[in-house]
C-alpha cells in the first residue's frame, strides 16, 4: 500500500510566524507533488505543485522536495488568520498500468492566532 | 474559465435506497475522477477515467457504486444501495491530462440515515 504521511496537528502558530507543514511518502518512482488546502466545509484547492528537487516560491508560499528523503514540506511565512485551514499534501503514484493516481495524506491542521 | 461542477450539493437519503451525483469538468480536461472524503480523512479515489475509459477502480466498491462518463465529458457516480457507512462528501475533480494538476468540484456532501 502506497502511502502518504501527515501530521494530522493541529499546529498552532501565531500571526506573522512561519507555519511548516510536513510529508513523507513511501514510493520512491513518484515526480508530482501537490499542496491542496481545504477550508472547513469546502473542497480542495490546489495551491502548490513540485516536481524537482529543491525549493519553489509562490507568494507566502514555499514547497520544498527531497526526492532522496522521500520529503516534502510547505512553508507558509507571515502567516494570516486565513490560513487557518487544513492542508493537504498529495502524490502521483504509478500504476502497473503506466497512469499514475493521486494519492492524498489525512491532512494538517492549521491555526493561525491574531 | 468556469470550474467543476457537481449537482446536487447536498442529499439526504435512507439506507438501501439509491442515490447518483453528476458532475462536468472543465472544458478540456481529459480525466476525470471521483472521490470519497470521510470526515478528518484525505479524498480517497474511487474512480479515474482517461476520456470515456476507465483507468483505475480498484477502490470502487463495485457491489454498489457504478460510474460512467459517456461521450468523454460529463460523468455519473451511481450508489445502489446505500449504506449508512456511505455518509461521507463526493468529489469530482479533473485534470488536463493523467498526472497534471487536479482541480476539484465543490462536492455533494452524502448523508445516508
Amino acid at each position: 500500500q502506497k502511502e502518504v504521511e501527515q501530521n494530522s496537528g493541529p499546529l498552532s502558530v501565531p500571526e506573522g510566524a512561519i507555519a511548516s507543514l510536513n510529508c513523507t511518502y513511501s514510493d520512491r518512482v513518484s515526480q508530482s507533488f501537490f499542496w491542496y488546502r481545504q477550508y472547513s466545509g469546502k473542497s480542495p484547492e490546489l495551491i502548490m505543485s513540485i516536481y524537482s528537487n529543491g525549493d519553489k516560491e509562490d507568494g507566502r508560499f514555499t514547497a520544498q522536495l527531497n526526492k532522496a528523503s522521500q520529503y516534502v514540506s510547505l512553508l507558509i511565512r507571515d502567516s494570516q488568520p486565513s490560513d487557518s485551514a487544513t492542508y493537504l499534501c498529495a502524490v502521483y503514484i504509478p500504476l502497473l498500468s503506466g497512469y499514475s493516481t493521486l494519492t492524498f495524506g489525512k491532512g494538517t491542521m492549521l491555526l493561525v492566532s491574531p | 474559465e468556469a470550474g467543476v461542477a457537481q449537482s446536487p450539493r447536498y442529499k439526504i437519503i435512507e439506507k438501501r435506497q439509491s442515490v447518483a451525483f453528476w458532475c462536468n469538468p472543465i472544458s478540456g480536461h481529459a480525466t476525470l475522477y471521483w472521490y470519497q472524503q470521510i470526515l478528518g480523512q484525505g479524498p480517497k479515489l474511487l474512480i479515474q477515467f482517461q476520456n470515456n475509459g476507465v483507468v483505475d477502480d480498484s477502490q470502487l466498491p463495485k457491489d454498489r457504486f457504478s460510474a460512467e462518463r459517456l461521450k468523454g465529458v460529463d460523468s455519473t457516480l451511481k450508489i445502489q444501495p446505500a449504506k449508512l457507512e456511505d455518509s461521507a462528501v463526493y468529489l469530482c475533480a479533473s485534470s488536463l491530462e493523467a498526472r497534471y494538476e487536479q482541480y476539484f468540484g465543490p462536492g455533494t456532501r452524502l448523508t445516508v440515515t
